[in-house]
């Protein structure tokens, strides 16, 4: 099994204020990818980063991938209310399956 | 718009009974995944197919197996239904390697 760590699990800030959800592993992974879920529905694709070190930026959500492509982070900035909801990064492995970490539940508060 | 479905958002079943979860995607996508999701501990993988009549188990297998006779449909199965399975069942689809994967709403499972 490829373990996904994500950090924190919990996070509760007020409007306007900045944030960064680490996802770390022991493993190398082909790619990893940044999901949001809110309840009652299932996870939707936010980004999908497959090289070492790169960055991608979803207006104020930046993601980036680790050098070594074992660890991603996500910084969110200037978070609002409507980022409220449940963060899962997931990574690939050579077999093609799809591992989940165990999720960054994130409430911004008015 | 790709879309999986699932054929029960809630489903309630008695301790010991079979139990199917159908899933049916429609994007003639290779792969197909089963997760189940518990609070604080994200989605775990029961099963994925990569292929008609292929299957691989995932991290949590036990007491699960899976079908897969038609691409386009993965049936989850709980030969006899415990307490510890009353969870949410996730099912998903992909294309291929690194590829997003397409969500189903879930079904919430309650086994009494």
């Amino acid at each position: 099994t490829q373990l996904l760590e994500q950090s924190p699990q919990f996070l509760s800030i007020q409007e306007g204020e900045n944030l960064t959800v680490y996802c770390n592993s022991s493993s190398v992974f082909s790619s990893l990818q940044w999901y949001r879920q809110e309840p009652g529905e299932g996870p939707v694709l936010l980004v999908t980063v497959v090289t070492g070190g790169e960055v991608k930026k979803l207006k104020r959500l930046t993601f980036q991938f680790g050098d070594a492509r074992k660890d991603s982070s996500l910084h969110i900035t200037a978070a609002q209310p409507g980022d409220t909801g449940l963060y899962l990064c997931a990574g690939h492995n050579a077999g093609n399956m799809l591992t989940f970490g165990g999720g960054t539940r994130l409430m911004v508060k008015p | 718009d790709v879309k999986v479905t699932q054929s029960s958002r809630y489903l309630v079943k008695r301790t010991g009974e079979k139990v199917f979860l159908e899933c049916v995607q429609d994007m003639d996508h290779e792969n197909m995944f089963w997760y189940r999701q518990d609070p604080g501990l994200g989605l775990r993988l029961i099963y994925f197919s990569y292929d008609v009549k292929m299957k691989e188990k995932g991290d949590i297998p036990e007491g699960y197996s899976v079908s897969r006779e038609k691409k386009e449909r993965f049936s989850l199965i709980l030969e006899s239904a415990s307490t510890n399975q009353t969870s949410m069942y996730l099912c998903a689809s992909s294309l291929g390697r690194d590829s997003e994967a397409f969500f189903g709403q879930g079904t919430r499972l309650t086994v009494v």
